[in-house]
């Protein structure tokens, strides 16, 4: 059965990098059939998308954030991660990771348990 | 950007009552629509996609319906364990994927 674990540091100074991981495990990361995303939520508030990408290393963008948002992807660990620059504390947030099916609608169907950044110095 | 508006913002069921949930996009997403489930603490599980397909071990008890702009999640019979967030999805046009705003169903 796939497993989404996130992992990463749970405080970040304000105009720094947030580096988050996700660790995919019971499937394989460069299966074609599927892209790999991370997605948000502020305490209390909704969920926003963030970005997606396939295992080939494309990649697609949430314009509010695309300026500072990058995705990889690692096949060898099969792990791919977040890095979001300059961050405020607007970018408070659980981030979640999640899988998500390839092709024209990308439906998110599995979700890693998320995890709680805050940014404050 | 595709924009997902969720009615209403809370609900206020009784148990065994029916629960009808709104959401509307700003333009038409065909049937390219999710709904999911959010309890507090935890991640939001996917109870349906395609609009009305309900995904492996969602209860008879959750539907979906609707196609476009207009989509409703209804609940036939509240049980106590589906008081929670729900948020629709829209899949079909991205960048970028949006969510509604989500609805929270409470106990009356």
């Amino acid at each position: 059965q796939l497993q989404l674990q996130e992992s990463g540091p749970g405080l970040v100074k304000p105009s720094e990098t947030l580096s988050l991981t996700c660790n995919v495990s019971g499937g394989s990361i460069s299966s074609g059939s599927y892209y790999w995303g991370w997605i948000r939520q502020p305490p209390g508030k909704g969920l926003e998308w963030i970005g997606s990408m396939y295992y080939s290393g494309s990649t697609n963008y949430n314009p509010s954030l695309k300026s500072r948002v990058t995705i990889s992807v690692d096949t060898s660990k099969n792990q791919f991660s977040l890095k979001l620059s300059s961050v405020t504390a607007a970018d408070t947030a659980v981030y979640y990771c999640a899988r998500q099916l390839s092709g024209y609608y990308p439906l998110s169907d599995q979700w890693g348990q998320g995890t709680l950044v805050t940014v404050s110095s | 950007e595709i924009v997902m508006t969720q009615s209403p913002g809370t609900l206020s069921v009784s148990p065994g009552e029916r629960a009808t949930l709104s959401c509307r996009a700003s333009q038409s997403v065909s049937r390219n629509l999710a709904w999911y489930q959010q309890k507090p603490g935890q991640a939001p599980r996917l109870l349906i996609s395609g609009a009305s397909t309900r995904a492996t071990g969602v209860p008879a008890r959750f539907s979906g319906s609707g196609s476009g702009t207009d989509f409703t999640l209804t609940i036939s019979s509240l049980q106590s364990e589906d008081f929670a967030v729900y948020y629709c999805h829209q899949y079909n046009d991205w960048p970028p994927l949006t969510f509604g705003g989500g609805t929270k169903v409470e106990i009356k």
